[in-house]
C-alpha cells in the first residue's frame, strides 16, 4: 500500500527565516513525488514534482529513496508562501494516474 | 481557459437526500477524477472517468456513489441518501491525456464543500 505522510500540520515561521516542510512516504515499487500547494481560496495548484528536478519559486525538493523522503525547501520564506502545502505521490505502472496525498501543512510566514 | 469548474461550491443538504455534484473539465481535457477530502484528512482518490467510460472506481463507496461523464456536458458524481459521515470536501481535477502524471499534470477544481445534517 502506498501511504504519504507529513508530520507537521502547521508550520510558522518569520519572513527571511529558511523553511522545511517534511514528506516521508511508504511505496513498495519506484513513485513518483510531488508538492502541491493551496493558497486561500484558491485551487489546488502543482508546485513541483521530483522528476522535474526544478525549482518553482524558489522552492525545491529532492527524493531521497534511502530515507523514503521528499522534503520541501526554502531558504527564505515570504510572506506569500503562507498556504496548505500537499505531499503526494503516484505509482509507478498502468495506475500512475492515481495520486495519494498526505494531510498537508499550513505554513504560514508571519512578518 | 477558466480552468475545472465545479459547482456548487458548497452545498446543504439533510441526511436522507441525494447529493449531485457537477465538474466541468478543462477544455480539451477528456480525462476527469474525483477526490475526496474528509476533515482533517489528505485528499483521497475515488473515482477516474473518460467521456462515457468508467475507467478506475476502486475509490467510490460500494453503496450510493456513483459517477458519470457524459458524451455531453459536465462528470456528475451522485450521492444517494446521503448521511453525515458523507459530509467532506470533493474536489475534481482533469488533464488531457490519460499519462497524467508523466506527461502533464492534472488540474484541480476548487472543491464542492458537502454538509449533511
Amino acid at each position: 500500500a502506498q501511504r504519504v505522510t507529513q508530520p507537521e500540520k502547521l508550520l510558522s515561521v518569520f519572513k527571511g527565516a529558511p523553511v522545511e516542510l517534511k514528506c516521508n512516504y511508504s511505496y513498495s515499487g519506484s513513485p513518483e513525488l510531488f508538492w502541491y500547494v493551496q493558497y486561500s481560496r484558491q485551487r489546488l495548484q502543482l508546485l513541483l514534482r521530483h522528476i522535474s528536478r526544478e525549482s518553482i519559486k524558489g522552492f525545491t525538493a529532492d527524493l531521497n529513496k534511502g530515507e523514503t523522503s521528499f522534503h520541501l525547501k526554502k531558504p527564505f520564506a515570504q510572506e506569500e508562501d503562507s498556504a496548505m502545502y500537499y505531499c503526494a505521490l503516484s505509482g509507478s505502472g498502468g495506475s500512475n494516474y492515481k495520486l495519494t496525498f498526505g494531510k498537508g501543512t499550513l505554513l504560514t510566514v508571519n512578518p | 481557459n477558466a480552468g475545472v469548474m465545479q459547482n456548487p461550491r458548497h452545498l446543504v443538504r439533510r441526511r436522507g437526500q441525494e447529493a449531485r455534484l457537477r465538474c466541468s473539465p478543462m477544455k480539451g481535457h477528456s480525462h476527469v477524477y474525483w477526490y475526496r477530502q474528509l476533515p482533517e484528512e489528505g485528499l483521497k482518490f475515488m473515482v477516474y472517468l473518460q467521456k462515457e467510460n468508467i475507467i478506475d472506481e476502486s475509490g467510490m463507496p460500494k453503496e450510493r456513489f456513483s459517477a458519470e461523464f457524459p458524451k455531453e456536458g459536465p462528470s456528475i458524481l451522485r450521492i444517494q441518501q446521503v448521511v453525515r459521515g458523507d459530509s467532506a470536501a470533493y474536489f475534481c481535477a482533469s488533464s488531457p491525456n490519460a499519462r497524467v502524471v508523466l506527461n502533464t499534470e492534472a488540474f484541480f477544481g476548487q472543491g464542492t464543500r458537502l454538509t449533511v445534517v
